[in-house]
């Protein structure tokens, strides 16, 4: 059963637009919801998180959207950089250290 | 942010031993600790989270008399690859949790690829 889903498996986007990469969760008990960066051969990278209280958080150029009543968050990139490329991670918790990630979007961002 | 070492960053062992992989928080002590999987193109699976001091908690599926965890201290965990084969090849991260002042962080380091013969 996953409870966190990346349902777009790659996205590529050309220089200096947006990216937006979706995750779905099923889990209501979730009140914690973070983005991490991946590079292939290395740990995830912390992007930015946002707590079930809020439904919008924004640190440069990236944002992220929590939709509470569609189980739904999305993370905004804009401008979007070739350094951007690499696979995108959401994970959420619920209350304790333990995290669920979702399957990944393999972001590709064209020069 | 806080900084997470594991050691060695890759592995090449023979089907049939054993491969112990070290993790540790360098800058803040770490009270739980995650080791996490990764096959080629999928998700990041929680294998088992310990706690310092005390045994360590399996997801469903691991078997946890192949994959022995220690936590013995606040910056250490260590995760032994017992008997190994190669279906067990994978990239396997380690994370700490820690005070950090942000809500249930998670340090991750920067994994470790083994690779069974």
């Amino acid at each position: 059963d996953q409870q966190v889903k990346q349902n777009s498996p790659s996205l590529s986007v050309q220089e200096g637009r947006i990216s937006i990469l979706n995750c779905d969760y099923t889990n209501s008990m979730f009140d914690y919801f973070l983005w991490y960066k991946k590079y292939p051969a290395e740990g995830p990278t912390f992007l930015i998180s946002i707590s079930s209280i809020k439904d919008k958080n924004e640190d440069g150029r990236f944002t992220v959207f929590l939709n509470k009543s569609a189980k739904h968050l999305s993370l905004h990139i804009v401008p979007s950089q070739p350094g951007d490329s690499a696979v995108y991670f959401c994970a959420a918790s619920s209350g304790t250290y333990k995290y669920i990630f979702g399957t990944g979007t393999r972001l590709k961002v064209l020069a | 942010g806080a900084v997470v070492s594991q050691h060695p960053s890759w592995v090449i062992c023979k089907s049939g031993t054993s491969v112990k992989i070290e993790c540790r928080s360098l800058d803040f002590q770490a009270t739980t600790m995650f080791w996490y999987r990764q096959f080629p193109k999928q998700s990041l699976m929680l294998m088992a989270t310990s706690n310092e001091g005390s045994k360590a908690t399996y997801e469903q599926g691991v078997e946890k008399d192949k994959f022995l965890i220690n936590h013995a201290s606040l910056t250490l965990s260590t995760l032994t690859v017992t008997s190994a084969h190669p279906e067990d090849s994978s990239f396997y991260i380690c994370s700490a949790g820690g005070t950090s002042g942000r809500y249930n962080e998670q340090f991750f380091g920067p994994g470790t690829r083994l690779t069974v013969l």
